[in-house]
């Protein structure tokens, strides 16, 4: 039973344009989202989070893009740069962050020059 | 920014050995750290929480006398894997949240292989 999916393993975009990652959860007791990067032999690094009371957080190139009633997350990268290039997770959680995670099973960027 | 370090990186042992597995937080203190496997092609599944100075929780279907977990101060947290056999072969990796509104840090991670 996943309750955070990301549906893409794999996306590829062009440098300068709009990656958009996708996260879908089930639990709607989750109050607490947050979107990870992970290069190879590399732990998670945090990139952006968002609270369920709230529907959009901006930080530089990355947005966060909450819709409560779908139960849908997305991350916005723009533009997009090969540096970039890595695999995103989307986690979710209870008491805002406090508590554990639940990850999806991460969808890997490549972007191209 | 935070740092999580997690020492060793890589361990290849026989079966039946244990295997000690170190998380820091090296400039914050850690008042919960986690500790997370993820299977091949398969998400970071919690394994068991551990707060400073008291018992670990653990998740359903985790043995606590097989991952035995240490929460000896604010900066370190040990996973000691008993008696490791091939099926526990697997990427482990540990995270830290301080107190405040922060995000979990994580540490690089341990590959471990049972032969």
């Amino acid at each position: 039973d996943q309750q955070v999916k990301q549906n893409s393993p794999s996306l590829s975009v062009q440098e300068g344009r709009i990656s958009i990652l996708n996260c879908d959860y089930t639990n709607s007791m989750f109050d607490y989202f947050l979107w990870y990067k992970k290069y190879p032999a590399e732990g998670p690094t945090f990139l952006i989070s968002i609270s369920s009371i709230k529907d959009k957080n901006e930080d530089g190139r990355f947005t966060v893009f909450l819709n409560k009633s779908a139960k849908h997350l997305s991350l916005h990268i723009v533009p997009s740069q090969p540096g970039d290039s890595a695999v995103y997770f989307c986690a979710a959680s209870f008491q805002g962050g406090s508590e554990k995670l639940v990850f999806g099973k991460g969808t890997k960027l490549t972007v191209n020059p | 920014g935070a740092v999580v370090s997690q020492h060793p990186s890589r361990v290849i042992c026989k079966s039946g050995t244990s295997v000690k597995i170190e998380c820091r937080s090296l400039d914050f203190q850690a008042t919960t750290m986690f500790w997370y496997r993820q299977f091949p092609k398969q998400s970071l599944m919690l394994m068991a929480t551990s707060n400073e100075g008291s018992k670990a929780t653990y998740e359903q279907g985790v043995e606590k006398d097989k991952f035995l977990i240490n929460h000896a101060s604010l900066t370190l947290s040990t996973l000691t894997v008993t008696s490791a056999h091939p099926e526990d072969s697997s990427f482990y990796i540990c995270s830290a949240i301080g107190g405040g509104n922060q995000p979990q840090h994580f540490g690089d991670g341990t590959r471990l292989s049972i032969l």
